[in-house]
């Protein structure tokens, strides 16, 4: 079955360590996405990439990095510059669209904590 | 500024009594409007897609309904499994802005 696999669903932080999410997809997407999702919050967007060797700062993208080498892949490095990490971490990809047009498919997440 | 806003944040119904959830939008060129449902520890399960005023998609217990300000979301006679977080998204410039989500517990 197609789907967006991130790993792994729980992640532990040290202080001042760099940490990666990862997130693959086999839906045949180009368009990849991740968002933070924190309790009373919607969903807010990090980073996204439209294309493999390409991607865009999201709203809240500071103390995060990000690369996208593969179509299928996309991972998310929370660095020791994000004061505040502890989040539900959201990985989603979909059909290139016109300016939003197209719904995203989401996985499962990653639950970062702060040790 | 885009802007989406759901409400309520959150709805308790008992099993078979329906109503219905609000996503009120200001977008500037609407791209497309969608709902999603979020189980506890889970991530957004995409439900529908709406893409111009008046348009209607149903699924099961579950209408979504367009307006060119808001859309709904009507349960009728809902069951237990359909408790979750329910969260709007409006297309908009390149990227989807998510509302905060209704929560609903349907009791037994």
């Amino acid at each position: 079955d197609g789907g967006i696999t991130q790993s792994p669903k729980y992640l532990f932080r040290k202080e001042g360590q760099n940490v990666t999410l990862s997130c693959e997809q086999n839906l045949n997407h180009d368009a990849m996405y991740w968002y933070r999702q924190d309790p009373g919050q919607g969903l807010r967007l990090i980073y996204y990439s439209q294309i493999v060797n390409d991607f865009q700062k999201g709203d809240i993208a500071e103390g995060y990095s990000v690369s996208r080498e593969k179509k299928e892949s996309f991972p998310l490095t929370v660095t020791s510059a994000q004061k505040n990490p502890t989040a539900f971490y959201l990985c989603a990809s979909s059909f290139p669209g016109q300016g939003g047009n197209q719904p995203q498919h989401f996985g499962d997440g990653t639950r970062l904590s702060i040790l | 500024e885009d802007q989406v806003t759901q409400s309520p944040e959150a709805l308790r119904l008992q099993e078979g009594e329906s109503s219905s959830l609000n996503c009120s939008y200001t977008v500037s060129g609407l791209r497309g409007l969608f709902w999603y449902r979020q189980d506890p520890g889970k991530g957004p399960e995409f439900l529908f897609t709406l893409y111009s005023a008046g348009e209607e998609k149903e699924k099961e217990r579950l209408k979504a309904t367009l307006t060119k300000k808001e859309s709904f979301l009507h349960i009728t006679a809902p069951k237990p499994e359909d408790s979750a977080t329910y969260l709007c998204a409006v297309g908009a410039t390149g990227k989807l802005i998510f509302g905060q989500g209704t929560t609903l517990q349907v009791k037994p």
